[in-house]
């Protein structure tokens, strides 16, 4: 079992909507969570990060952390053509290491 | 700032050879890492350094040595190349002492081993 999953998709969204991203990770010591966007041929680039239970919102981004249910998403609310990327979701513990996800691909439709 | 910084951006080698990716951070970060992506995928982890000094291994550390030169320098070494380690190998660097903090990523070294 990976340490952070997530669901690869694609997941395709009208313009305008909603999208909702998910991740869940197996380590209950983990402290520190994380949204990053990647763009293809890109490097990833930091959208939201969260390390208590409930939610951070960010502009358009809303992050959700339920650590009982080891659960993290992401939504994103009027999504926009240039939302379409692939969204990893990263999972820190105590120590330095942290572990990504495979990642979400997003596509939001004219 | 030049953030982070890796060299080559691209390397072609043949099954066998060795080379040396290397790594660079000029924000006096505590902590730096090396990830393999390959297509469709996310990041996986190979070796982690938490500080100056320290290094540990991540999720696929086969094949791969690593150094800590210094507080800004963390190199990835493969040995003798195989066509698995065919991947796009990003650097990252972070500050710790703090679980908010957010890693910064270098443009990444895509290589091909034939």
């Amino acid at each position: 079992q990976k340490e952070v999953e997530q669901n690869s998709g694609p997941l395709s969204v009208p313009e305008g909507a909603i999208a909702s991203l998910n991740c869940t990770y197996s380590d209950r010591g983990s402290q520190s969570f994380f949204w990053y966007r990647q763009y293809s041929g890109k490097s990833p680039e930091l959208i939201m990060f969260i390390y208590s239970n409930g939610d951070k919102e960010d502009g358009r981004f809303t992050a959700q952390l339920n650590k009982a249910s080891q659960y993290v998403s992401l939504l994103i609310r009027d999504s926009q053509p240039s939302d379409s990327a692939t969204y990893l979701c990263a999972v820190g513990g105590s120590a330095s290491k942290i572990i990504f996800g495979s990642g979400t691909r997003l596509s939001i439709r004219p | 700032n030049a953030g982070v910084t890796q060299t080559p951006k691209f390397q072609v080698l043949k099954t066998g050879q060795s080379m040396t990716l290397q790594c660079a951070q000029d924000m006096n970060h505590n902590s730096m890492y090396w990830y393999r992506q390959d297509p469709g995928m996310g990041l996986r982890l190979i070796y982690y350094s938490a500080s100056e000094g320290t290094t540990d291994k991540g999720e696929v550390p086969n094949g791969y040595n690593v150094s800590r030169l210094n507080k800004r320098e963390f190199s990835l070494r493969l040995e003798s190349a195989a066509p698995s380690q065919t991947s796009v190998y990003f650097c990252a660097s972070r500050i710790t002492g703090s679980s908010s903090y957010e890693q910064y990523f270098g443009p990444g070294t895509r290589l091909t081993v034939t």
